[in-house]
C-alpha cells in the first residue's frame, strides 16, 4: 500500500536551517509529483508547492520562494524540504502528499513533521 | 489567489443530526473542489474529490455537491467519530484550502 514516512520532530533556533525528509513507498516514486504543505499551530494547510519526481523540478507557491528548497533522491524514494533563514513563525507541522491514482487531490499524506523554532 | 470562504466556523451538533457544511470560491472553480477531515494531531483526509465523488474507503453519510463558487458538504447522520476540523480544498489554480469548519459535538 501506498505510504509516506516522515522524518522526525526538529527544534531549531532562528537563522538555522532544517531539511525533511519523506519516504514514499508501494509505488513506484517517479510516477507521481509530491506536494508539500505547511500547517501552522491553530491554522488550516497551506499548500507550497510541488515537486515534479521525473524531471526534479520544483513548483513553488507565491509566499514560498526564496528560503524553501524541494529536493529529491530518487534512489531512495524519498523528497526533501529544506527551510533555510528560520524564524519563529515558520513553526509549523509539514506535511508531504500525493495526489490519487486517477484524479487530482491529496489521498496520501504523510504523518507530518512538527518544526518548532525558538530561541 | 482564489480563496475559499467555508461557514460555520463552528457546528455544534448531536450525534445523528445532519451536518451541512459550506465553501464558497471568490472565482469558479469548476468542480476542481475537495472536502478533507482533520482529527488532532492526525493528517488531513480525503473525504471528497472533484466536488462530489467519495474517495475510497469513505462512508456513504458523507457527500459533496455543487460547482464553480459554491459546494456543500453534506453528513447525513453524525457518527461520534466524524466530530472533526473540515476543510476544503480548490485544485483549478494552484491549491488553496479554506480555514475550516469545526464539527463539534453538543
Amino acid at each position: 500500500q501506498v505510504q509516506l514516512v516522515q522524518s522526525g520532530s526538529e527544534l531549531k533556533r532562528p537563522g538555522a536551517s532544517v531539511k525533511v525528509s519523506c519516504k514514499a513507498s508501494g509505488y513506484l516514486f517517479t510516477s507521481y509529483s509530491v506536494d508539500w504543505v505547511r500547517q501552522a499551530p491553530g491554522q488550516g494547510p497551506e499548500w507550497m508547492g510541488w515537486i515534479n519526481t521525473n524531471t526534479g523540478k520544483p513548483s513553488y507557491a507565491p509566499g514560498f520562494t526564496g528560503r524553501f528548497v524541494f529536493s529529491l533522491d530518487t534512489s531512495v524514494s524519498t523528497a526533501y524540504l529544506q527551510i533555510g533563514s528560520l524564524k519563529p513563525e515558520d513553526t509549523a507541522v509539514y506535511y508531504c502528499a500525493r495526489v490519487q491514482s486517477s484524479g487530482n487531490d491529496f489521498e496520501y499524506w504523510g504523518q507530518g513533521t512538527l518544526v518548532t523554532v525558538s530561541p | 489567489e482564489i480563496v475559499l470562504t467555508q461557514s460555520p466556523a463552528t457546528l455544534s451538533l448531536s450525534p445523528g443530526e445532519r451536518a451541512t457544511l459550506s465553501c464558497r470560491a471568490s472565482q469558479s472553480v469548476g468542480s476542481a473542489l475537495a472536502w478533507l477531515q482533520q482529527k488532532p494531531g492526525q493528517a488531513p483526509r480525503l473525504l471528497i474529490y472533484a466536488a462530489s465523488n467519495r474517495a475510497t474507503g469513505i462512508p456513504s453519510r458523507f457527500s459533496g455537491s455543487g460547482s464553480g463558487t459554491d459546494f456543500t458538504l453534506t453528513i447525513s447522520s453524525l457518527e461520534p467519530e466524524d466530530f472533526a476540523v473540515y476543510y476544503c480544498q480548490q485544485c483549478d489554480t494552484y491549491r488553496t484550502f479554506g480555514r475550516g469548519t469545526n464539527v463539534e459535538s453538543k
